[in-house]
Order: structure tokens, then C-alpha cells, then sequence
């Protein structure tokens, strides 16, 4: 079983509205990553949480939290986003460390911010 | 730095012809190479992977070959469906830390008409 899960796949948001991006694995992965991807273009690293500790953080702004609660799940906090925060949100997770070289992408949640 | 050249699109190629997307990279180190590909309206699914030099990654019907010589991992597909209109995304990955760091080319639009 190779899956990421994230939830919600839609969500339209106000400048004004605190919302969050879901994200689980059941895989035994120890380091989860957070992408932003912007029509017709490859993915850009947000943030990186490794054995459940940020570890990168690629100058994201502030409006954009991560958070780890365990190591199974990562969420992504949204406030006072603006329209151009709209993109597709993918969460990714991999084995950690040295240890398996692939990084399995979830479905997604495409954000609209109005 | 590390960084992958793919292939400009985008793709045109009717049922059953053969399809080679053309992929070089440069790195530091060993990096794994990836196929990623993404259906319109979804994530990014993993198509192939090789860890080292000489490896080939296969997966319906398409393939690859890490060629270190060449720094190439090139796309190939002998007859293409028109379900395997998509964006192909190369990548390779290296340790960053305790996690990976995965670097993309800019993707590459297939459409396969019937």
C-alpha cells in the first residue's frame, strides 16, 4: 500500500477564513513533505518534517503553518491567505533518511481563495 | 546544484505511435531518477524509478534507463492509448538531511489522439 491521503480534495476559502490541509499515511514513513503547485508547472517545496521535526522550511510565508501532530499525519494551517495562494496543495511522505529513495504524492487538495 | 532538463511540449502524437520524452540531469552524488505523471485533475502518481546506473524502470508499457555516461533517463513508450494523456513530470532525488530532496524538470504535456 503505497497511499497518501488528503482531505478536503476542494476547499474555497476568503482572505478572511482560518482553514486546514489534511494529510495521512499509514506507510511507516518517517518524513512528510508539503508542495504547492501552480497550473502547468512542477511542484515547489513548502516544508519538509522529518522523524516529526520541520526540517526545512523553504521561506514560505507566515499565513502557511505546518504542523506534525504525529507521524502518521501532517496538516497545513490556511489564514489570511490571498488569491494568489491559489494552487494545489500536494502532500508527499518517504521512508526518512538514507533509507528509501521514493516520495509517494497524494491526490491532493486544489484551494480556491476568493 | 542538482537540476533536471526535460523535454518542451507540448506532445501530439496519435494512438499506437511510439513515444520517447527526453529527460538529463545533473547532480551531486548518486540521485535516484523518477518518472512522476499526473492526470489532468489529480496528484502526481509515481510511473518508474531507478536507483542506480544502468537500472531500468518499467511500468504499463513505459520505460527507462538511468544512463550515468549520458546523465539521461529518457521516457520511452512503443504505442501510446489515449489514456496516457497526462503531464510527465522527470525528477531525481538525493538525502537531504533525514529526509529527500526531490528536484523536477518542468513537465511535459502528452495528449494522444484517437
Amino acid at each position: 500500500d503505497t497511499e497518501v491521503t488528503q482531505t478536503p480534495k476542494h476547499l474555497v476559502m476568503g482572505m478572511t477564513n482560518k482553514k486546514s490541509l489534511k494529510c495521512e499515511q499509514h506507510m511507516g514513513h518517517r518524513a512528510m513533505y508539503w508542495y504547492k503547485q501552480k497550473a502547468k508547472k512542477p511542484p515547489e517545496l513548502m516544508f519538509v518534517y522529518s522523524y516529526e521535526k520541520l526540517s526545512i522550511n523553504e521561506s514560505v510565508p507566515s499565513r502557511f503553518s505546518p504542523e506534525c501532530p504525529n507521524s502518521s499525519l501532517l496538516n497545513l494551517h490556511l489564514h489570511a491567505l490571498q488569491p494568489e495562494d491559489s494552487a494545489l496543495y500536494l502532500c508527499a511522505s518517504s521512508l526518512g533518511g538514507a533509507e528509501g529513495n521514493t516520495i509517494y504524492f497524494g491526490e491532493g487538495s486544489w484551494l480556491t481563495v476568493v | 546544484g542538482n537540476s533536471v532538463t526535460q523535454m518542451e511540449g507540448p506532445v501530439t502524437l496519435s494512438e499506437e505511435a511510439f513515444l520517447t520524452i527526453n529527460c538529463t540531469y545533473t547532480a551531486t552524488g548518486y540521485p535516484s531518477l523518477f518518472w512522476y505523471v499526473q492526470y489532468p485533475g489529480e496528484g502526481l502518481q509515481l510511473l518508474l524509478k531507478a536507483t542506480k546506473a544502468d537500472d531500468k524502470g518499467s511500468n504499463k508499457g513505459f520505460e527507462a534507463t538511468y544512463r550515468k555516461e549520458t546523465t539521461s533517463f529518457h521516457l520511452e513508450k512503443g504505442s501510446v492509448q489515449v489514456s496516457d494523456s497526462a503531464v510527465y513530470f522527470c525528477a531525481l532525488s538525493v538525502v537531504s538531511g533525514s529526509a529527500r530532496q526531490l528536484t523536477f524538470g518542468s513537465g511535459t504535456q502528452l495528449t494522444v489522439l484517437p
